[in-house]
């Protein structure tokens, strides 16, 4: 079974919207976040990254938003252009960085 | 440097023949990872090395399946012999601390 529930498997926005995806996990020996991107035929490329420590990262117009407690991480894309349309994986790992991948969610994002 | 470089990028068997996927990771990683991806079963961690030495493979789906790294330029993931139901594509990963680095993948089709 999937260590890492991911949701939704897809959604459609408009150029300039927020595709928002969300993850939860119940390992808390995890301590790893990372989020991937995938273009079709392309391997899987890291987005962005985020430790248990911090409840909120920024990179360019990804964010992650960490929630401990509750055990779930969500990734927000801001003001989201065509070449956004990917799929999208969150992952979890503890310290040996073996990733557990969330099932993905293919973003497409309308001119 | 050129990133994670894996061959063939795609392969057609035939059922009951081996294939041999090759992965050559970034200089410098001592972390080497097998990857499995399937419209069914999503992104699966196969087997994980660590300094040429296999640390857990309680990912690789049976004995039909076998992985090598001789040294810390080059790996081999070997399947014999072949059935239909291992069509997917393969990746391999390579890190030096927490982020991994994907190949480009081989497309794996055993008719």
């Amino acid at each position: 079974q999937q260590q890492v529930k991911q949701s939704p498997q897809s959604l459609i926005v408009q150029k300039g919207g927020i595709p928002i995806i969300n993850c939860a996990y119940e390992n808390t020996a995890f301590d790893y976040f990372p989020w991937y991107q995938q273009f079709p035929g392309k391997g899987p490329a890291l987005l962005i990254a985020i430790r248990p420590d911090v409840s909120e990262k920024k990179e360019g117009r990804f964010t992650i938003s960490f929630n401990k407690s509750a055990k779930q991480f969500s990734l927000h894309i801001m003001d989201s252009q065509p070449g956004d349309s990917a799929t999208y994986f969150c992952a979890a790992s503890t310290r040996d960085y073996k990733l557990s991948f969330g099932a993905g969610t293919t973003v497409t994002v309308r001119a | 440097d050129a990133g994670v470089i894996q061959s063939p990028r795609h392969e057609v068997t035939e059922m009951g023949q081996e294939v041999t996927l090759r992965c050559k990771p970034i200089s410098g990683h001592n972390s080497l990872f097998w990857y499995r991806q399937t419209m069914m079963r999503g992104l699966e961690l196969l087997i994980y090395f660590n300094n040429n030495v296999p640390i857990d493979d309680s990912g690789m789906p049976e004995d039909r399946f076998s992985a090598k790294m001789p040294n810390a330029s080059f790996s081999t993931l070997k399947i014999q012999p072949s059935e239909p139901r291992d069509s997917a594509v393969y990746f391999c990963a390579s890190s030096m601390v927490s982020e991994a680095f994907f190949g480009q993948g081989t497309r794996l089709t055993v008719v």
